[in-house]
């Protein structure tokens, strides 16, 4: 079984505090996704990476950094954390393209932020 | 452009009664993939069904089935004899190619399932 997992359920911070989302997977899997879920929005891609200590623009990349210095582990950075940013916040994992598949992206649980 | 379109934001049924999911999507690639997802109260997504462009065989797994059909760009989902536990979230996603060597799923806004007791 594919197992991704979110440092943290809830969260709350204050606005202008740094911020860690911290996502593990044990699939070995090379890519890997934060996506942030609103009401009305549906999943929007913040950042993804496809290898150690590579990371491409999502949709919505303003705000938020990444890090990925490990291929198990890849972290969600908001800089300054405004309360625009309070959501839903969503890492997944799948195999790369050169695998043939399956492509399907595996979820964690979800960490919902709130930024007062 | 690629798009994933389910019009139904909400859909409220009696348990027992068949539902079925819409998803019609958009893309410029020949060779694609689409996907279902559930994402229970609990908020983790969870992943139902893969279908690759190439196969337009539909697909039952239980009470669940799929009807793939290109000539529509549609992808539906239903549920037979629905039940309690299937209130949830539904999620139609399509994986198209995004640049380079980069894959993307972008995903539809979501169905809102409720079934009442």
């Amino acid at each position: 079984d594919v197992k991704v997992t979110q440092s943290s359920r809830y969260l709350v911070k204050r606005t202008g505090e740094k911020v860690f989302l911290e996502c593990v997977q044990d699939m070995d899997h090379e890519n890997m996704f934060w996506y942030r879920q609103d009401p009305g929005l549906g999943l929007r891609l913040i950042y993804f990476s496809y290898d150690v200590k590579m990371k491409e623009k999502g949709d919505i990349p303003e705000g938020y950094s990444v890090s990925r210095e490990k291929k198990e582990r890849f972290s969600l950075i908001l800089e300054s954390a405004s309360t625009n940013q309070t959501s839903m916040y969503l890492c997944a994992s799948s195999l790369p393209r050169t695998s043939g598949g399956p492509y399907e992206q595996y979820f964690g649980p979800g960490t919902r932020l709130t930024v007062t | 452009a690629q798009k994933v379109t389910q019009a139904q934001t909400e859909i409220s049924v009696v348990e027992k009664e068949d539902v079925t999911l819409d998803c019609v999507y958009e893309t410029r690639d020949t060779t694609y993939y689409l996907f279902w997802y559930k994402q229970p109260p609990s908020g983790e997504l969870v992943f139902l069904i893969r279908r690759n462009s190439f196969d337009e065989q539909n697909e039952i797994s239980g009470r669940y089935s799929w009807n793939f059909q290109k000539s529509t760009s549609s992808f539906n989902f239903t549920i037979t004899a629905s039940q309690v536990v299937d209130s949830a979230v539904y999620f139609c996603a399509l994986r198209f190619h995004s640049g380079g060597s980069n894959y993307k799923l972008t995903f539809g806004k979501g169905t809102l399932l409720t079934v009442n007791p």
